[in-house]
């Protein structure tokens, strides 16, 4: 079975500062995996995602991420922190098998301070 | 292109009652999930619709169908409403299941059960 682990619920960092949000997967095929972005009262908002090819993806507002088969891990960065970045951040797998289900973690809550 | 659209956006029931969340995707897109998001467990997958079939089911009882219409326009119901049914009930959706396609979230219907 697939399945998802973000680590650490809460990250805070400075207005400028690298944002580094973890995320750990399992799954026994090769996997779809994305980064979603879930703003106050809103739904969510893709970022970027990584089905084949190169690992390491860019997305919106300065995001990627890089997929290391060898650690099972798709870890979110931005090198610098805008105040805008606040929000909920959730990784999701699923694979080509399971059509249009995300399997997603817990999610990272990101405060910035200024 | 219009996004994909929700209704109503919030809804207040009471224990017992029934409930039906209406989802219309993006012009074009085939495949619609539904998913539950609550802050004890998160974001968890209700169903997936495509060509008016559920093709893939979560882990949730019978209470909760869904179903899909010729349009593509899905609606999901919940009968008999229990309190732990409160939750924000998000809609995606996707041009093929299984396709490398982003799948494009809606902003949701927020469901409390009094």
């Amino acid at each position: 079975a697939q399945s998802v682990t973000q680590l650490g619920s809460h990250v805070s960092v400075s207005e400028g500062a690298l944002v580094l949000l973890r995320c750990n997967y399992s799954s026994s095929v090769p996997p779809y995996l994305f980064w979603y972005v879930q703003y106050p009262n809103q739904g969510l908002q893709l970022l970027l995602k990584y089905t084949t090819g190169a690992t390491l993806v860019k997305g919106i507002n300065g995001f990627e991420a890089e997929f290391k088969k060898s650690e099972t891990s798709f870890h979110l960065t931005k090198p610098s922190a805008h105040m805008s970045d606040a929000a909920e951040y959730f990784c999701a797998v699923s694979d080509y098998n399971q059509g249009g289900k995300l399997i997603f973690g817990q999610g990272t809550e990101l405060s910035v301070k200024p | 292109k219009a996004g994909v659209t929700q209704t109503p956006r919030y809804l207040i029931k009471t224990r017992g009652q029934q409930v039906t969340l209406s989802c219309s995707p993006i012009s074009g897109h085939r495949s619609v999930s539904w998913y539950q998001q609550t802050p004890g467990q998160g974001l968890q997958f209700l169903f997936e619709y495509f060509s008016e079939t559920q093709r893939n089911k979560g882990n949730f009882p019978g209470r909760f169908s869904g179903r899909q219409f010729s349009n593509s326009r899905s609606e999901m119901n919940v009968s008999t409403l229990e309190l732990g049914d409160s939750a924000l009930y998000l809609c995606a959706s996707q041009s093929d299941p299984g396709s490398t396609d982003t799948q494009y979230f809606g902003p949701g219907t927020r469901l409390t059960v009094l």
